[in-house]
């Protein structure tokens, strides 16, 4: 079974901290995504890797940065943390598409900045 | 880009056949239809994927029309345990760019006894 983790499923900051959200993989995929979740809005993309070193901004790439150095490993930065960045923050990987696209997710990191 | 529309909420009694449908109007050649299922505090799971006609596997049933316009999930004989949130997922698979997958705002089924 594919299996994504995230560092954190519960994370409270301060306004202006840096933040690191950290999301890892098992399955050897070259694609990882970041997401957020707010009520209402459905999940939105925030950034995504389709390869090591290699990123794409999402629909709401303002106020994240991101680090992929290693395959299985796609980290979301907060560099000044503000609150309106409070949310759940979806990480998902998959294979190179193909005829079939499927997502995994992890559980999830729910942020509080306060 | 294909964007979704889906209703925002839907309810259902355990036993029941629910039927879920999705609006995509400007669905491209290339585009694929996912559903996904989300519980609370988790992330989302693949329900189904289709293309035109019918898809079916153990979960689930996925019509879509000749037009493929619209698509509709359809869940037999709903349980508790399907209370959840249902996106739907319009996007190719081609190309390597995220930039074509967009997900709808989901709908939230409540399944009572």
């Amino acid at each position: 079974d594919v299996k994504v983790t995230q560092s954190s499923r519960y994370l409270v900051k301060r306004t202006g901290e840096k933040v690191f959200l950290e999301c890892v993989q098992d399955m050897d995929h070259e694609n990882m995504f970041w997401y957020r979740q707010d009520p209402g809005l459905g999940l939105r993309l925030i950034y995504f890797s389709y390869d090591v070193k290699m990123k794409e901004k999402g629909d709401i790439p303002e106020g994240y940065s991101v680090s992929r150095e290693k395959k299985e490993r796609f980290s979301l930065i907060l560099e000044s943390a503000s609150t309106n960045q409070t949310s759940m923050y979806l990480c998902a990987s998959r294979t190179r598409p193909t005829s079939v696209e499927t997502q995994y997710f992890g559980p999830g990191t729910r942020l509080l900045v306060l | 880009l294909a964007k979704t529309t889906q209703p925002i909420s839907m309810d259902s009694y355990e036993g029941q056949e629910v039927n879920i449908t999705c609006s995509h109007n400007n669905i491209a050649t290339n585009d694929y239809i996912t559903w996904y299922q989300q519980f609370p505090s988790q992330g989302p799971r693949f329900i189904i994927q289709g293309y035109k006609t019918k898809v079916t596997n153990e979960v689930a049933s996925l019509f879509i029309p000749a037009d493929r316009k619209s698509s509709t999930l359809s869940l037999p004989r709903v349980s508790l345990s399907d209370t959840a949130v249902y996106y739907c997922l319009v996007g190719s698979n081609y190309g390597g760019s995220q930039g074509n997958l967009i997900f709808g705002k989901g709908t939230k089924l409540s399944v009572k006894p």
